[in-house]
């Protein structure tokens, strides 16, 4: 069966310090990954998408960057992170649009 | 470009009692998909309903049903019965084209007892 693995679930980050937030899939090939952003009470925020290996398309310009190293492997960095970087962060996957997303349980993300 | 929009930032509902979301969307192309998610305070996303827009059936999902209307670009969720577990942030989505979705902002359903 399929399944999307996210973590770490929560994580308390100093500002200026650095992220590494890891979602992985199993049971698939070759899916489309996304990370997505949602403050408190609020919408979701596509930041980055990728098709393939090595293939990332970002959404929104911000101090966050994106990492596909393997196929079924989407990461998230930032080497310096801010304040306003707090938030819930979201992985999905899928590999056709005609049965929407699969997301993971999410990392809720507080900068002090 | 593709917009969904969701009316109702936040709604309320009397257990057992039925409860409608409104979604409307944007789109030019003929072919797409419509879904519903749920985010109960867990924040999990689980899908509730999907649509293709091909046909004019209205999906059902044991409570949950919808009342796309494909002319009008609508595409409201009805719970039936609500129960205390529906309390939960409702997102609208539409899917067209290869793999990317669009959701609406949201409508937080409160179900009271």
């Amino acid at each position: 069966s399929q399944t999307i693995h996210q973590w770490p679930a929560t994580l308390v980050q100093p500002v200026g310090s650095p992220l590494s937030l890891e979602c992985t899939v199993e049971g698939t090939s070759n899916p489309n990954l996304y990370w997505y952003r949602q403050a408190a009470g609020r919408g979701l925020q596509l930041l980055f998408y990728s098709v393939g290996i090595g293939q990332i398309s970002s959404e929104v310009p911000q101090n966050l960057s994106a990492s596909r190293p393997q196929d079924r492997q989407f990461i998230l960095s930032s080497k310096k992170l801010l304040l306003s970087d707090s938030g819930f962060y979201l992985c999905a996957w899928n590999i056709q649009v005609n049965y929407g997303y699969t997301f993971g349980s999410g990392t809720r993300l507080t900068v002090v | 470009a593709q917009t969904v929009t969701q009316s109702q930032p936040e709604m309320s509902v009397q257990e057992a009692e039925t409860v409608t979301l409104s979604c409307t969307y944007d789109t030019s192309e003929n072919n797409y998909y419509l879904f519903w998610y749920k985010q109960p305070p867990s924040r999990q996303m689980i899908l509730v309903i999907r649509q293709e827009a091909y046909k004019q059936q209205n999906a059902t999902e044991n409570r949950f049903s919808v009342n796309f209307q494909k002319a009008a670009k609508s595409f409201s969720l009805k719970i039936s019965d609500s129960q205390l577990g529906d309390t939960a942030m409702y997102f609208c989505a539409l899917g067209r084209g290869s793999y990317q979705l669009t959701f609406g902002k949201g409508t937080k359903l409160s179900v009271i007892p």
